[in-house]
């Protein structure tokens, strides 16, 4: 059964630009989340989907916004893209609301 | 909010020898409980997780970890690590509410080196 997919794999962007990025989550998987990972400060929560619907969010600026499609496919955009957005992004589907995650290969941005 | 702490950032440890990585997390409720690996290049991998019933939880590749609820720790333990147990791991917990629950909230990390 094919893993958790997430497009493009690398990415750079200059600053203030806007990017979006690409998650299908496992068949089946209803729900679908965030991550962005830094050297600094680790593995922070950024939004969960569940049936299209924004259930969670973390403590990140209006900038990171996503979406749901009723595929459950997701995506993420960031605007007015900043240095400090510099990150892997991850992505997580599980079948349900907070049962077990299984984590994309994520999406390694760099902002110049 | 929730919050996680993996006592150890870096820890050596040779071929065979026991491991025991800390996690204790801070919440009022209830949790779900994880521990996720990620070896070098690769992405993160679930070890193991604990929702509810017997508070010892086998995983993967030899791994367990045991849920002291009165200690709010969830540690990790190997009785016998090998060469290829080199990897970053990492604790998480998620709140449960109402019907689900909240987003994974992750510990630092420990970096794991065994050397051969």
């Amino acid at each position: 059964k094919a893993g958790v997919t997430q497009t493009p794999r690398y990415l750079i962007k200059t600053r203030g630009q806007q990017v979006t990025l690409s998650c299908s989550p496992i068949s089946g998987h209803r729900s679908v989340s965030w991550y962005q990972q830094t050297p600094g400060q680790g593995l922070q929560f950024l939004f969960e989907y569940f049936s299209e619907t924004q259930r969670n969010k973390g403590n990140f600026p209006g900038r990171f916004s996503g979406r749901q499609f009723s595929n459950s496919r997701s995506e993420m955009n960031v605007s007015t893209l900043e240095l400090g957005d510099s990150a892997l992004y991850l992505c997580a589907s599980s079948p349900g609301q907070g049962e077990g995650y299984t984590f994309g290969s994520g999406t390694r941005l760099t902002v110049v | 909010a929730q919050s996680v702490s993996q006592h150890n950032h870096h820890v050596i440890l040779s071929e065979a020898a026991s491991l025991e990585l800390g996690c204790n997390y801070s919440y009022g409720g209830t949790v779900n409980l994880f521990w996720y690996v990620q070896y070098p290049g690769q992405h993160l991998q679930l070890l193991l997780k604990y929702f509810s019933g017997d508070p010892l939880v086998k995983g993967i590749k030899g791994f367990e970890a045991e849920f002291i609820k009165s200690k709010f720790s969830f540690n990790l333990r190997k009785p016998s690590v090998q060469w290829s147990d080199t990897a970053e791991y990492f604790c998480a917990v998620n709140a449960r509410s109402g019907g689900g629950a909240d987003g994974l909230t992750f510990g630092k990390g420990t970096h794991l080196i065994i050397q051969p």
